[in-house]
């Protein structure tokens, strides 16, 4: 089955600097690259989100890039602010009818 | 407002008991999954239904247990089967939709249980 690897498990940032989070699949039919924003004590929420066909997809400060030659997927966060401070899991999935596999998470900390 | 309810939030339950978790959803989503959150660990599938009266197993399943007799319900039962069962669980829903692709996937709040 679908392996995903997220890396680093943890990242520390001065508010302003980026911070890239990056994560690794296996399965090559895999096609729905999604990722996730949880608080504390709270559901994940989709932050963006990338198809097969598509290798970059911005919104304001976000943006994800796919190398689905390499099969990994990264998450670009620039001009960090406090209220980035939170974890943050990548996803993939492959075809309808399966569902959503899920990283280990990278918990963000981003200090004023 | 649409959305996915998880209830309750926090479950204390005694060792040996088995415990039922309640998912209701509102937005006619066909699909319906559950996940454990534990620290460290990233978001594990227990089980997930694609349409009413089917499910299927995930990565985790042992000592759980499902129904889907609505759309809008997908129950989830810890039985005392579950070794280990104390954990943040997680309810999420998706449109299914019939392609080739997968959807985005709207979760619930959570719910804490714990055992002792």
């Amino acid at each position: 089955g679908e392996n995903v690897e997220q890396h680093p498990s943890t990242l520390s940032v001065q508010e302003g600097d980026s911070a890239v989070i990056k994560c690794t699949y296996s399965d090559s039919a895999s096609n729905y690259f999604p990722w996730y924003k949880q608080e504390l004590g709270k559901g994940p929420q989709l932050i963006i989100d990338i198809r097969s066909n598509v290798g970059e997809k911005k919104d304001q400060r976000i943006a994800v890039t796919l190398n689905k030659t390499a099969k990994h997927f990264s998450l670009h966060i620039t001009e960090t602010q406090p209220e980035d401070s939170a974890v943050y899991f990548c996803a993939v999935g492959s075809r309808a009818g399966t569902a959503l596999i899920f990283g280990k998470g990278t918990t963000l900390s981003v200090s004023s | 407002d649409g959305g996915i309810t998880q209830s309750p939030k926090y479950l204390f339950r005694k060792e040996g008991q088995n415990v039922t978790l309640s998912c209701e959803q509102n937005l006619n989503h066909d699909a319906m999954y559950w996940y454990r959150q534990d620290p460290g660990q990233g978001l594990r599938l227990i089980y997930y239904s694609q349409i009413v009266n089917d499910f299927q197993k995930g990565d985790i399943a042992e000592g759980y247990s499902v129904s889907r007799e609505k759309k809008e319900s997908f129950p989830l039962t810890v039985t005392s089967a579950q070794k280990n069962p104390t954990a943040f669980y997680l309810c999420a829903s998706s449109i299914r939709v019939d392609s080739e692709m997968n959807t985005e996937a709207f979760f619930g709040q959570g719910t804490r249980l714990t055992v002792v």
